[in-house]
């Protein structure tokens, strides 16, 4: 399978406790974007790279949040001190900019990463 | 305030029906996806439609592309139960990279 995936599937963790989520993108796209999702919305820009560079974070992301794409491949999404506020699911999706003109950006999803704070 | 408006947010109806969903904004988009999500899954890409006033079809589905790239809609035609499940459209605004999506339309298609 060479789609978006992402790990751990599901995560239950207690409060005050850090969590970090990996993704693994299509291997030719270049850009990688992390969401969150909670039920019954759609999912919600945090941020994406193009390569290894960090082009822009939401206002969603707090200081407490924080991700990372060390060599452009995968990435990973750290939550520290973790509330339950944060209970959702992290999607990460992965898009190319080649052939832009003619397919738009068009962004390809992983399952997701379901987050329970306890 | 969503930037991408979906409409309606629920939808319930008998198999065979068919339905159309509204995807609008006042900004324009150099391009719209609609994707299609289930419970506990990520979303799944059905169509992109890029240039104003295109039209796709994907089997029972017709997306279509507003002239002005402000808006779109998904019509279906004959629901069936398998066609139950979140649609999303989503976009990427005239020189941008960020996708930001609607709220989405929970469609129940009943046997």
């Amino acid at each position: 399978d060479t789609g978006v995936s992402q790990d751990p599937r599901h995560k239950i963790t207690k409060r005050g406790q850090n969590v970090t989520f990996r993704c693994d993108p299509i291997s030719e796209h270049n850009r990688l974007y992390w969401y969150r999702q909670t039920l019954g919305q759609g999912p919600e820009f945090l941020t994406y790279f193009q390569n290894e560079a960090q082009l822009e974070k939401s206002r969603l992301l707090s200081d407490r949040f924080s991700a990372e794409r060390p060599k452009g491949s995968f990435s990973t999404l750290e939550i520290q001190r973790t509330e339950q506020g944060d209970s959702a699911m992290y999607l990460c999706a992965s898009s190319s900019n080649r052939g832009r003109g003619h397919s738009g950006n068009t962004i390809y999803f992983g399952e997701g990463s379901w987050l329970t704070v306890v | 305030t969503q930037l991408l408006e979906q409409s309606p947010q629920f939808l319930s109806i008998q198999e065979g029906e068919n339905l159309t969903v509204y995807c609008n904004s006042s900004s324009v988009f150099s391009s719209l996806q609609w994707y299609r999500q289930e419970p506990g899954e990520g979303p799944v890409l059905l169509v992109t439609v890029v240039t104003g006033g295109e039209v796709k079809k994907l089997k029972r589905l017709t997306f279509q592309f507003g002239d002005a790239r402000k808006d779109s809609s998904l019509h279906i035609t004959a629901a069936q139960p398998g066609d139950t499940g979140l649609y999303l459209c989503a976009g990427d605004r005239t020189g941008g990279f960020k996708t930001i999506f609607g709220a989405g339309t929970r469609l129940f298609v009943k046997a």
